[in-house]
Order: C-alpha cells, then structure tokens, then sequence
C-alpha cells in the first residue's frame, strides 16, 4: 500500500497565509482530503474532493492538487487553526485507504 | 445531522478479542452511497485505518490488520461493530468510528465519533 508524507512541524504568524502539503503516488489518481485535528478531540474533514469545504468550515481554508501533491492552504491563519492536519487519500490499485503522518500546525 | 458514538471496554487483556461498537443517530446506517469506518490512532501517532463496512455486509479492511479484524454491522440496531482479535499492548489506540463516502477520485470521512481509548492491559 501507498503512503502519504506530510511535513511534521510547520508554522505561520498570526493573520498570515500558510501552506500544508501531502505528497504520494495516490495522488495522481484521487484527490486528498484534510482533516483538522485538536488535543483531545476527534478530526473534523475541513476540505474534500480536491477543494470543497463541508457546511461550517471557514472559507480561509482551502485545497489545491498538482501531480503528486495536495496542499491545505489557510489564509489568514487564526489563533484556533493551531491543530494537527492529516491528509489522506484512496489508494485505487488496491482500495486501501491511506494517512499522511500528519503537519503540527503552530500559530505564533 | 448524523452523530456516532463509540462504545465498549476501555481495558482488554492480551490476547483476547477487543470488540466496539459504533450507534449511529440522525440518519439511517443503510442509506446508500456511505460506508462505515473504524479508524485508530495510536498515543501521540497518527491515523490508521482499520476497514469499512457497507449496510449490505461488504466489508474492506487493511490489509496489515486483516488477519485479526472483523466488521459487522447491524441495521436493525443502526449500529457497526469492530472486533480485533489477539491484541497486544500495541494494539492500545482511540478508536473512532466515522462515516465515509467515496465519490469519483474522492473519498472522505465525515463525521467523526468522538473515539474511545482502549488500553490493552494485564
């Protein structure tokens, strides 16, 4: 099965934009989805299908997808985006489903 | 709108049968176009997906945890149910359960329930 590689650590400034990415071979064949994840709670999906935001998520949030990459984009960065952020993905050559290791977004 | 809620035994001894269940409220586990998840998240790790069941029985499951996993479902109840046999304590994870829906490339999960810390202790 296929895997996902996220960066582990990534931090933006208060109000700034920042970028999150996923790379793997899956990519080139389904589209990434993202998951927004606090201490103690449950993930909550912020974008999928590529760049489609469920009822209630922030339009700040966004995706895009190129090749093997999917990135999560926040503009504007707000105190309560800092969170874990897991992408994942539909391994189509053997219907596994697969994670990224997830980003540790900081908010300074 | 859809909610799941995890139950089951918070400690399991090693080697025997960790089993939960997923109820599903605010819809029907047998409308069409979803499947239902169990996911785990080690302590201070990332997600691992266990497999997924159709209200028609159909059933996936990773691959590196096929041997031992069984997913069952119960409409009746609206209710889906995990067992994971022979654990170890590397099989101490929250376990979540959630709804997913493959559509074209895509595929996602949402919601999510809350998830249940199962410890596997002597």
């Amino acid at each position: 099965s296929s895997e996902l590689t996220q960066d582990p650590a990534v931090s933006v400034a208060l109000g700034q934009t920042v970028r999150i990415t996923c790379q793997g071979d899956t990519l080139r064949n389904s589209y990434a989805s993202w998951y927004q994840q606090k201490p103690g709670q449950a993930p909550v999906l912020v974008i999928y299908a590529k760049n489609n935001r469920p009822s209630g998520i922030p339009d700040r949030f966004s995706g895009s997808a190129s090749g093997n990459t999917a990135s999560l984009t926040i503009t504007g960065a707000q105190a309560e985006d800092d969170a874990d952020y897991y992408c994942n993905s539909r391994d189509s050559s053997d219907d596994h489903v697969v994670f990224g290791g997830g980003t540790k977004l900081t908010v300074l | 709108q859809v909610q799941l809620q995890e139950s089951g035994p918070g400690l399991v001894k090693p080697s025997q049968t960790l089993s939960l269940t997923c109820t599903v409220s605010g819809g029907s586990i047998s409308s069409g176009g979803y499947y239902w998840s169990w996911i785990r998240q080690h302590p201070g790790r990332g997600l691992e997906w266990i497999g997924y069941i159709y209200h028609s029985g159909t059933t996936y499951y990773n691959s590196s945890l096929k041997s031992r996993v069984t997913i069952s479902v119960d409409t009746s109840k609206n209710q889906f149910s995990l067992n994971l046999n022979s654990v170890t304590a590397a099989d101490t994870a929250v376990y979540f359960c959630a709804r997913n829906r493959l559509s074209g490339t895509s595929y996602w999960f949402d919601p999510w329930g809350q998830g249940t810390l199962v410890t596997v202790s002597s």
